[in-house]
């Protein structure tokens, strides 16, 4: 059982769509992160969200922290072929604050 | 930025041989160690913590004994895999933190992909 459930697993779209990605748990983060990983690479760190119902905007990605700590949410607006990749969100939770938990992850795939 | 750099990146040998691999923070002090497995289409799973000058604290049905980890330096962990068997087969990530300080970011490695014959 996956403590971090990302949704949809699998997205592809159409250049110029907007989509969003949800991260959901019954568990409480003291953290959220997003990351985009590219095919025989690490992770990279898209953003970390730590405030309850915090949103930030990075360029045409905005990313959401639910109220109770519990989900999180990935929107991007206007899609591009360079968004393509798999995103994992990963929450870092009170009673274990040094390490990271990574979800189930979402593949996201844009059509020029 | 932080850098973290893992070698070998790609290694391919044959069932039952021993293989190491290599962690380094390259430009800041790694306190703390990660190591993850990532299977084909799959998340990353944690497999063990470390924290420099410690054992390793491992997650719920990782082997220790097969899976060691040694984090003997603030700049540098191995992960060996001992005996290894085709079905541990799977890209392995690093990833290292600095916790001195509140709210320091982990920064993962590019990955080393292993290939069991």
């Amino acid at each position: 059982t996956q403590l971090l459930e990302q949704s949809p697993q699998f997205l592809s779209i159409q250049e110029g769509e907007n989509l969003t990605v949800y991260c959901n748990s019954s568990s409480v983060f003291s953290s959220l992160q997003w990351y985009r990983q590219e095919p025989g690479e690490g992770p990279v760190l898209l953003v970390t969200v730590v405030t309850g119902g915090e949103v930030k905007k990075l360029k045409r990605l905005t990313f959401q922290f639910g109220d109770a700590r519990k989900d999180s949410s990935l929107h991007i607006t206007a899609a591009q072929p360079g968004d393509t990749g798999l995103y994992l969100c990963a929450g870092a939770r009170y009673s274990s604050a040094s390490k990271i938990i990574f979800g189930s992850g979402t593949r996201l795939s844009i059509r020029p | 930025g932080a850098v973290v750099s893992q070698h070998p990146s790609w290694v391919i040998c044959k069932s039952g041989t021993s293989v190491k691999i290599e962690c380094r923070s390259l430009d800041f002090q790694a306190t703390t160690m990660f190591w993850y497995r990532q299977f084909p289409k799959q998340s990353l799973m944690l497999m063990a913590t470390s924290n420099e000058g410690s054992k390793a604290t491992y997650e719920q049905g990782v082997e220790k004994d097969k899976f060691l980890i040694n984090h003997a330096s603030l700049t540098l962990s191995t992960l060996t895999v001992t005996s290894a068997h085709p079905e541990d087969s799977s890209f392995y990530i690093c990833s290292a933190r600095n916790n001195r300080g509140s709210n320091q970011p982990q920064h993962f490695g590019d990955g080393t992909r292993l290939s069991i014959l």
